[in-house]
């Protein structure tokens, strides 16, 4: 049971937008920054997103973070098939004094 | 561009202990944190622990009873070892870079990893 909650997986159509959430509590999400991370089919874990909303130089801004609350969300528009991947969320959790990632969600481009 | 290889034996022996050192090319060791991760076979990722070049070091609470990171500047290397391992350490392990801290005098504490090593298997089996 991860300590931050992410759907399992989510799908969208090519060229359209999908978002994948992160839940977390007032130990974690609530009071540290978010980063995100893709995970492309048999690969390490790529830095998305740090900061909540930051890209990385090389990501396109096609990639987008936002956090509110307790809650993050990543957002990608203009889907391709090639971001068929795995995502993460990832934050520090002040009570556990550990990172902790969220399950991880399945992004399915049909 | 700062690139990270991780290497170790792809078996370990169930009670035995798992070492895994990670090389840091392209760049310095130095003014940096460095972070180890795991993930289960079908599973999330989980977090080790991290170590600054200087050799303080952070560990996952729940692993902390048998894990030690270790730092060798010379060498511009740290490495891992996880001791008394089950079939439950059997996944694969990254290396990676890690940006962390709090910003100016702010309480929100940030931890990112910017750079990442392909991983390697690691199975304990007899």
């Amino acid at each position: 049971q991860s300590v931050l909650t992410q759907p399992p997986s989510v799908s969208a159509a090519p060229g359209q937008k999908v978002t994948i959430s992160c839940s977390g509590s007032s130990s974690n999400i609530g009071n540290n920054y978010v980063s995100w991370y893709q995970q492309l089919p048999g690969t390490a874990p790529k830095l998305l997103i740090y900061d909540n909303n930051k890209r990385p130089s090389g990501i396109p801004d096609r990639f987008s973070g936002s956090k509110s609350g307790t809650s993050a969300t990543l957002g990608i528009t203009g889907l391709q098939t090639g971001d068929e991947a795995d995502y993460y969320c990832g934050t520090w959790d002040s009570s556990l004094s550990a990172l902790v990632f969220g399950g991880g969600t399945k992004l399915t481009v049909l | 561009q700062v690139q990270l290889q991780e290497s170790g034996p792809g078996l370990v022996k169930p009670s035995e202990t798992l070492s895994l050192t990670c090389t840091v090319s392209g760049g310095s060791i130095s003014s940096y944190y460095w972070s180890w991760i795991r993930q289960p076979p079908g599973k999330g990722l989980e977090w080790i622990g991290y170590i600054y070049y200087s050799g303080s070091t952070n560990y996952n609470p729940s692993l902390k009873s048998r894990v030690t990171i270790s730092v060798d500047t010379s060498k511009n290397q740290f490495s891992l070892k996880l001791s008394s391992v089950t079939a439950a350490d059997t996944a694969v392990y990254y290396c990676a870079r890690a940006r962390l801290g709090y910003y100016g005098s702010g309480s929100t504490y940030y931890y990112y990893m910017d750079v990442w090593g392909k991983g390697t298997t690691v199975t304990v089996s007899s």
